[in-house]
């Protein structure tokens, strides 16, 4: 399994404000992914970030507002830009385990956007 | 297209009941299935997984099984603690995709 940490744990933002998310990996992984988990909610999809590349969005997520940076194969942030209420919710992190056909998730940012 | 359907909760239990929380899916192929548990405050955690049919998954006291002629996957568990008081969410993956569908998550609450 691999060991997932996120950076900030949590945070207040005002609107209009952004936000980066730090996630990182204990070991090399090729593709690590970006979830949103709105209040009651189950988990959805923003973003697929592989290095070297350019990370691919999901329908109804750009990457203006929510960029990402993929610089190596720990590591990962995830911006979310000129933030509104709507965007409160938790960030997930995750990384695709290849030898075990499974995902694995880190402790996730709770954001709330005032 | 996949799609994962769970039980809608509150599931509230008292300690040391049997739980079931019921998931079925829709899938192309022959899919992997998961469970995974959200404690208050925290991501998600594997639970327990299934790679073929009649294979059992099975961690913590909770087991599940994989049932191809009824395309489900339900958690069970003997006798439950408060502790096990999560959300737990039930997940697919299909053969060739590296991108999980998750069912909306049932919430347990156990009393004392």
């Amino acid at each position: 399994s691999a060991v997932i940490s996120q950076k900030p744990s949590r945070d207040i933002c005002q609107r209009g404000t952004s936000l980066t998310i730090q996630c990182q990996v204990d070991s090399q992984v090729t593709m690590m992914f970006w979830y949103r988990q709105q209040p009651g909610q189950s988990l959805t999809l923003i973003a697929t970030a592989n290095q070297g590349s350019e990370a691919t969005y999901e329908s109804g997520f750009v990457i203006d507002k929510f960029p990402i940076s993929r610089p190596n194969l720990t590591f990962s942030t995830l911006t979310v830009s000129n933030m509104s209420p709507e965007d409160s919710s938790i960030y997930l992190c995750s990384v695709e385990s290849g030898t075990t056909d499974t995902q694995y998730f880190g402790p996730g940012t709770r954001l709330t956007v005032l | 297209g996949d799609s994962v359907t769970q039980m809608e909760g509150p599931v509230t239990l008292s300690e040391e009941a049997f739980l079931t929380i019921n998931c079925t899916y829709t899938a192309t192929g022959y899919p992997s299935l998961f469970w995974y548990v959200q404690y208050p405050g925290e991501g998600l955690q594997l639970l327990l997984k299934a790679t073929k049919a009649d294979d059992k998954g099975s961690n913590k006291g909770f087991e599940a099984t994989y049932r191809k002629e009824t395309t489900s996957f339900h958690l069970e568990k003997g006798s439950v603690q408060v502790s096990d008081s999560a959300v737990y969410f039930c997940a697919l993956r299909s053969g060739g995709s590296y991108i999980p569908t998750f069912g909306r998550g049932t919430s347990l609450i156990v009393h004392p």
